[in-house]
Order: C-alpha cells, then structure tokens, then sequence
C-alpha cells in the first residue's frame, strides 16, 4: 500500500512565523503535489514537483514556497504566515504515470 | 481554463437505496482522466473510481460506477446499496497536462440509516 504521511494533523502558528510542511511517501513516485483544502472552495494546487528538485507552480503559489531535496520527500514553506494561509494542506503523490493520486492525511493550519 | 462543477454542494441517502451524485467539466482536449474522490470526515482522501476518456464503457467499481457522457461532458457517480461508510465529501476531478488535477468543489453525502 502506499504511504503517504505528513508531519503534522494540527499546527498553530502566528503571523509572520515562518511554517514547514512535511510530506513523505514510500512509493518511489516521481510526482508530488501541494493542495490546500478550504470550505465551499474544493482542493487548489500550490505547487507540485515531478522530480527531485524540479518544482512547478500550481494555481495558488502566491505566499508559499516548495523544495525537494529528495524523491521521497516534499516540503511546503510559508515564509511569512499570514490569516489567511488557515487551512487544511494536503499532500499527494502519483506515479509516472500519475493516472491516480495518493493523499496523506492533511495538516490542519491555524495561523492567529 | 478547464473547471470542473459539482451542483450539488449536499445530497442525502437511505441506506441500501441508490444515490447519484453530479459532476461536469469545461474541457477542449479530446484525451484525459476523470476521477471520483471520497473524502470521509477526518480522514483521507482515497480514490473511489477512474475513467479514461477514450474508453466508451463506463467505468465500475463494486457498488460504484459512474454515467460518462463525453459529448455532454458529464461525469456522474452512482453509489448502489448505499452503506453508513458511504457518508462522506465526494470530489469529482480531471485531469490535465503535467499530471495536474482540477478538483470540484465536492459533494457532501449523508447516508441515513
């Protein structure tokens, strides 16, 4: 089965802190991907990565940044966290292929 | 831009009886993927079912199969002998170039016992 596990279900921070979110799998899977979840809005893609370092802009990048040092391995960085970054992150990875998407469990941000 | 509409923000069941739950998208290439997502409270997203678009027949899983209707572009989800476990938030999604997924806004489904 795949795994996909994120560092964190619940975080608080405040504003301007700088937040990493974690993302591994242990699928050796190429793709991995950045979504936040928000009420009434579905899943918006941030970013997402087809190979180690190589990074791509979803449709929502404006206040976050991405890096992957290693295939297994996808981070999500706020730098300056502001209220409205509050939302429930999910990660997800997918093969070559990529036909299906596998999705941790989500983060659930808070940022007072 | 490819969308992706789910008219139905919630829908409720009884169970063992059948629900179908809507979805189009706005799309002008001829190859792609379609996908049911279920999302149950606190809990992960898993995929409930697939569709590739140059394939006519509809796709099934178990106690799920989905209306493909690739002229219309609609891509309904049917859930029969609805179970408690089916309570959930269903997401309809595509998928376009660079393996990128465009999501619905999701479905809520209440299973009533």
């Amino acid at each position: 089965d795949v795994k996909v596990t994120q560092s964190s279900r619940y975080l608080v921070k405040r504003t301007g802190e700088k937040v990493f979110l974690e993302c591994v799998q242990d699928m050796d899977h190429e793709n991995m991907f950045w979504y936040r979840q928000d009420p009434g809005l579905g899943l918006r893609l941030i970013y997402f990565s087809y190979d180690v370092k190589m990074k791509e802009k979803g449709d929502i990048p404006e206040g976050y940044s991405v890096s992957r040092e290693k295939k297994e391995r996808f981070s999500l960085i706020l730098e300056s966290a502001s209220t409205n970054q509050t939302s429930m992150y999910l990660c997800a990875t997918g093969g070559r292929e990529a036909d299906t998407q596998y999705f941790g469990p989500g983060t659930r941000l808070t940022v007072l | 831009a490819q969308t992706v509409t789910q008219s139905q923000p919630e829908m409720s069941v009884q169970e063992a009886e059948t629900v179908t739950l809507s979805c189009t998208y706005d799309t002008s290439e001829s190859d792609y993927y379609l996908f049911w997502y279920k999302q149950p409270p606190s809990r992960q997203m898993i995929l409930v079912i697939r569709q590739e678009a140059y394939k006519q027949q509809n796709a099934t899983e178990n106690r799920f199969s989905v209306n493909f209707q690739k002229a219309a572009k609609s891509f309904s989800l049917k859930i029969s002998d609805s179970q408690l476990g089916d309570a959930a938030m269903y997401f309809c999604a595509y998928r376009r170039a660079y393996y990128k997924l465009t999501f619905g806004k999701g479905t809520l489904l209440t299973v009533n016992p």
